[in-house]
């Protein structure tokens, strides 16, 4: 599977959006890029994922750019509570997933 | 959220001796993990299943064994806990369908302490 690079951290304004890019320039066709976010404590939580288009959901959109070499999650609305590790993950349809690194997205008052 | 509970949440042991963690699904689905996280490491597949008594080694497996006797339970087994063990362990569950193998869904984490 492709590698990912995240930043390491990033801070956000309660109620702003939050905007996580990584970059998965070896990405091949047929691998989907997945974001899992991990609140202190908790296990992973599924957030989104996509192969090509960009994907939205309850949580988060998935914007992925046109040669699919990079791809941004947004949180259109940030609150106290999505404080958290995000992680980006691309993976072949057929494999497990591995996790990274991830950003810790820290949203202020 | 997924139906998926780990058992015990928090345990703490002795070197030497041996310790089952458990994972149990409502789910129905045919494929469980486990994983390990530790600090500046991340998460780290120990060992996974893909169908009852169908079970198969991670990056991380020495030390561990795994045991999967009906879909619903996976039990994770530390033979002789050793200090290095001491983590947070994590159960995972997915479905394969239409040649895709699909979200997994994590559980809540057992921390477990070695001493």
């Amino acid at each position: 599977d492709a590698k990912t690079t995240q930043p390491p951290s990033m801070d956000c304004a309660e109620g702003r959006a939050a905007n996580l890019p990584c970059n998965h320039s070896t990405i091949s066709g047929n691998e989907y890029v997945y974001w899992y976010r991990q609140i202190h404590s908790q296990g992973p939580q599924y957030i989104i994922h996509g192969l090509k288009n960009n994907e939205t959901n309850e949580m988060a959109s998935l914007i992925i750019t046109e040669d699919r070499k990079s791809s941004t999650l947004i949180l259109p609305h940030a609150t106290l509570r999505d404080t958290a590790v995000y992680y980006c993950i691309v993976r072949n349809a057929g494999n497990m997933l591995t996790f990274g690194g991830g950003t810790r997205l820290m949203v202020k008052p | 959220d997924a139906g998926i509970t780990q058992s015990p949440r928090h345990k703490v042991t002795e070197t030497g001796t041996p310790v089952t963690l458990r994972c149990h699904q409502t789910e129905n689905h045919r494929y469980m993990y486990w994983y390990r996280q530790d600090p500046g490491h991340g998460l780290r597949l120990i060992h996974y299943s893909y169908g009852v008594k169908d079970t198969d080694k991670g990056e991380v497996s020495d030390g561990y064994s795994v045991s999967r006797s009906k879909t619903e339970d996976f039990l994770l087994t530390l033979e002789s806990a050793t200090s290095s063990q001491t983590s947070v362990y994590f159960c995972a569950i997915s479905e394969y369908r239409d040649r895709i193998l699909e979200t997994q869904y994590f559980g809540p984490g057992t921390r477990l302490l070695v001493l």
